[in-house]
């Protein structure tokens, strides 16, 4: 089955900074790659994904990298905002019928944005 | 709200008794997933159905774990003979499948499991 690791599990930055949160997966059949935040108590939020058809989503301060050769991708957050401080999760799943089957998740990075 | 719904939202039973949750997904989402969330830990996938149909089970659902979702809408998840090692949030994610944005999947608030 699909194994992912994701590091850092903690990341601190300064407020206006950006932040880099890396995962790597081991099956190649995996071809959609989700990242979730989750604040406390709450439920994950789908915040960005990609597909393995291209090697790079932007939406506003937030973009994710594709390598598919290396089996690995990235959330990148630019100008980090106080309110982006939360446990971000990336994930990926096998393509099946039109969408994705379950999602192996890694452990979690607790992004904290300093003032 | 017409976002994926779970009821309850927290649950204390005794080892051993049985417990049942319920998910209702968006609406029209014909994907309903379940996954299992314990703390610091990011969530493991347990089962999911399209339409009324189950069609991935992972190993980490035993036989004391159960899940329906008789006409295609809302899903339950029932586990017998709970165990302490059972607490934890139980999540359900809908999706619509076979659509340009069939891949996301949309996260209920959960329901937490306390065995004690």
């Amino acid at each position: 089955g699909e194994n992912v690791e994701q590091h850092p599990s903690t990341l601190s930055v300064q407020e206006g900074d950006s932040a880099v949160i890396k995962c790597t997966y081991s099956d190649s059949a995996s071809n959609y790659f989700p990242w979730y935040k989750q604040e406390l108590g709450k439920r994950p939020q789908l915040i960005i994904d990609i597909r393995s058809n291209v090697g790079e989503k932007k939406d506003q301060r937030i973009a994710v990298t594709l390598n598919k050769t290396a089996k690995h991708f990235s959330l990148h957050i630019t100008e980090t905002q106080p309110e982006d401080s939360a446990v971000y999760f990336c994930a990926a799943s096998y393509p099946s019928g039109g969408g994705a089957d379950g999602l192996t998740f890694g452990k979690g990075t607790h992004l904290i944005i300093q003032p | 709200d017409t976002g994926v719904s779970q009821d309850p939202r927290h649950k204390i039973t005794k080892r051993g008794q049985n417990v049942t949750f319920r998910c209702d997904p968006i609406s029209e989402h014909n994907r309903l997933y379940w996954y299992r969330q314990t703390l610091g830990q990011g969530p493991e996938f347990l089962t999911y159905f399209q339409n009324e149909a189950q069609l991935e089970k992972s190993r980490l659902l035993s036989d004391r774990f159960s899940a329906e979702r008789p006409k295609g809408s809302f899903s339950t998840l029932e586990i017998q003979r709970t165990e302490q090692g059972d607490s934890a949030m139980y999540l359900c994610a809908s999706s619509f499948g076979g659509t340009a944005s069939g891949y996301e999947q949309y996260f209920g608030p959960g329901t937490r499991l306390t065995v004690t």
